[in-house]
């Protein structure tokens, strides 16, 4: 059971345009989300996340929205450099269980074109 | 470097033999995981330490799989016995208790031929 999606697989954007990856989850015990990005041959480095009482947390470029009502949520990179060219994935932990697991989406790739 | 870090970065083996990788994570974090990406996954969780202690293992873990954290420090994962179901990449993470965000290694890509 797949309890984190990601649904789509890639996306491609224009340079200086937003980039807007999405992800939606199913267990209502979630109540951390996370945005991990990560480049081939490395581990994942972590982004930006966002806690359940709030709906929106902003860093830099880097904004991350939750709807808790649909358990969904998207980050939104604007405006998009050729760097962020990379897989992103989204997490989500539930910070009452003791392990404070992540479970991760299966990803999606950014592509960033010139 | 004071970021996690893990050895050997790639391993190839024989279908049969025996595989160690170690995990180094950040020097005064108390939690370490270890968690296992195969191609077009994301991360899944395998087990995780608090300090010294084993404290929970996934379902995924067969016998096969042994991880260790003596006095709490770095920490090794075993595949005895490697099956070609076993080629993944696995990525220790270690964090602070109490805090979500972990910290990942670059991960030891492991092929099983």
């Amino acid at each position: 059971d797949q309890q984190v999606k990601q649904n789509s697989p890639s996306l491609s954007v224009q340079e200086g345009r937003i980039s807007i990856l999405n992800c939606d989850y199913t267990n209502s015990m979630f109540d951390y989300f996370l945005w991990y990005k990560k480049y081939p041959a490395e581990g994942p480095t972590f982004l930006i996340s966002i806690s359940s009482i709030k709906d929106k947390n902003e860093d830099g470029r880097f904004t991350v929205f939750l709807n808790k009502s649909a358990k969904h949520l998207s980050l939104h990179i604007v405006p998009s450099q050729p760097g962020d060219s990379a897989v992103y994935f989204c997490a989500a932990s539930g910070r009452r269980e003791p392990a404070q697991k992540l479970v991760f989406g299966q990803g999606t790739r950014l592509t960033i074109n010139p | 470097d004071t970021g996690v870090s893990q050895n050997p970065r790639h391993k190839i083996t024989k279908r049969g033999q025996n595989v160690t990788f170690r995990c180094d994570p950040i020097s005064e974090h108390n939690r370490l995981y270890w968690y296992r990406q195969t191609l077009g996954q994301g991360p899944e969780f395998l087990t995780y330490f608090q300090n010294e202690a084993q404290l929970e293992k996934s379902r995924l873990l067969s016998d096969r799989f042994s991880a260790e954290r003596p006095k709490g420090s770095f920490s090794t994962l075993e595949i005895q016995r490697t099956e070609q179901g076993d080629s993944a990449m696995y990525l220790c993470a270690s964090t602070l208790l109490g805090n979500t965000e972990a910290f990942f290694g670059q991960g030891t890509r492991l092929t099983v031929v």
